[in-house]
């Protein structure tokens, strides 16, 4: 079975400053893996997604993740945070990239930006 | 492309009275998923749909849930009866094939 840790339930970052939000899963297959980010009171919005190929992935919005196998992490980043970036991200994974067996998520990041 | 279109977007009921959630999925996505958030236990799977098929339930927490997808446009989730402990978010999402998920704004849903 798939899971996913999501390390801090909260982080602060200042505006302009890197946004580095973690993500560790396990799965009994090769992973496909994603990032969702939800803004108050409205529903999941995909940022990115690893399936195969490129480890490195760009998203919306300026982030971008980082697939390595060897630790079981899917690490989110932005070079320069932005107060639009304030939301709940989640990281979620599925065996099959989410059409055969759903998506398994991760409790989420709150993520803060201070001016 | 209007989306994943939910209904109501918010629902305050009574204990013990019938909740029906509506969803409508993307035209031409196969897969259909029901999902419930809570502070609790996060985004929970609840059930999905393979060409309005029931493929996995074993997310539903008890009898008092049912889902039905009676064509390929049209998904309900309905509760009965409510309980307080069921007020949370529930997101319905789909997806054709292995292409990522859609996902709804969700309904929002009280039992007083």
């Amino acid at each position: 079975a798939q899971s996913v840790t999501q390390l801090g339930s909260h982080v602060s970052v200042s505006e302009g400053a890197l946004v580095l939000l973690r993500c560790n899963y396990s799965s009994s297959v090769p992973p496909y893996l994603f990032w969702y980010v939800q803004y108050p009171n409205q529903g999941l919005q995909l940022l990115l997604k690893y399936t195969t190929g490129a480890t490195l992935v760009k998203g919306i919005n300026g982030f971008e993740a980082e697939f390595k196998k060897s630790e079981t992490s899917f690490h989110l980043t932005k070079p320069s945070a932005h107060m639009s970036d304030a939301a709940e991200y989640f990281c979620a994974v599925s065996a099959t990239g989410g059409g055969a067996d759903g998506l398994t998520f991760g409790k989420g990041t709150h993520l803060i930006i201070q001016p | 492309d209007a989306g994943v279109i939910q209904s109501p977007r918010h629902e305050v009921t009574e204990m013990g009275q019938e909740v029906t959630l509506r969803c409508k999925p993307i035209s031409g996505h196969d897969y259909l998923f029901w999902y419930r958030q809570t502070m609790m236990r996060g985004l929970e799977l609840l059930i999905y749909f393979n060409n309005n098929v029931p493929i996995d339930d074993s997310g539903m927490p008890e009898d008092r849930f049912s889902a039905k997808m009676p064509n390929a446009s049209f998904s309900t989730l309905k509760i009965q009866p409510s309980e307080p402990r069921d007020s949370a978010v529930y997101f319905c999402a789909s997806t054709l094939g292995q292409f990522g998920y859609t996902f709804g704004s969700g309904t929002r849903l009280t039992v007083v």
